[in-house]
């Protein structure tokens, strides 16, 4: 079976700019969430989805949106980049969610570099 | 506010030198405690949750343990292949039910042959 796929691997945008990063969970997860991972650092959450609907929001500014589909795939978006959100951009898939056992599987990431 | 330490930040070994990475941990109320091994260029990969103190659990050369404030994961006779971050993180029920996770900054290990 496949497991978290996201796509692009690689971005290259300039400040301003706008960015969507897609991720498909593993067949069966329902639960989408993101993270942000800056060089150095551990993974910070951004959102969490689950049955098309937002369950959880970090800190992060309303720059940030995000939006889970009918297959359960997600996408990512960031407005008005800054040279700040160059990252790693993390996408986790879940079987459940509110559980308590929420053990994360993660896709390789999407590695955006803002110019 | 809930946070995450891990020490030490980097941590170099010979092949067959065990060591210990340490995590601890202040939150409001700890739903469980997860570990990650995170290679260059890839997505962590999960290793264990421990969810009460006194719990233990094991991996081919990895064990990890829990207490009610840290968290230690023994790496026993490492290979070269031990190589990677490892990433500790907390769920708390401080954050309701979004599944969120708080990660540590991470430990990463250099196993030399």
């Amino acid at each position: 079976d496949a497991g978290v796929t996201q796509s692009p691997t690689h971005l290259i945008k300039t400040r301003g700019q706008h960015v969507t990063l897609r991720c498909s969970p593993i067949s069966g997860h329902k639960s989408v969430s993101w993270y942000q991972q800056v060089l150095g650092q551990g993974p910070q959450f951004i959102f969490q989805y689950y049955e098309k609907e937002e369950r959880g929001r970090g800190n992060f500014p309303d720059r940030f949106s995000a939006r889970q589909f009918p297959n359960y795939s997600s996408e990512l978006n960031v407005n008005a980049l800054l040279l700040g959100d160059s990252a790693l951009y993390l996408c986790a898939s879940s079987l459940l969610w509110g559980m308590g056992d929420e053990k994360l599987f993660f896709g390789s990431g999407t590695q955006l570099s803002v110019l | 506010e809930d946070q995450v330490t891990q020490s030490p930040e980097a941590l170099r070994l010979q092949e067959g030198e065990s060591s210990s990475l340490n995590c601890s941990y202040t939150v409001s109320g700890l739903r469980g405690l997860f570990w990650y091994r995170q290679d260059p260029g890839k997505g962590p990969e999960f290793l264990f949750t421990l969810y009460s103190a006194g719990e233990e659990k094991e991996k081919e050369r990895l064990k990890a343990t829990l207490t009610k404030k840290e968290s230690f994961l023994h790496i026993t006779a490492p290979k070269p292949e031990d190589s990677a971050t490892y990433l500790c993180a907390v769920q708390t029920w401080g954050s309701g039910n979004t599944g969120k996770l708080i990660f540590g900054q991470g430990t990463t290990l250099q196993v030399k042959p």
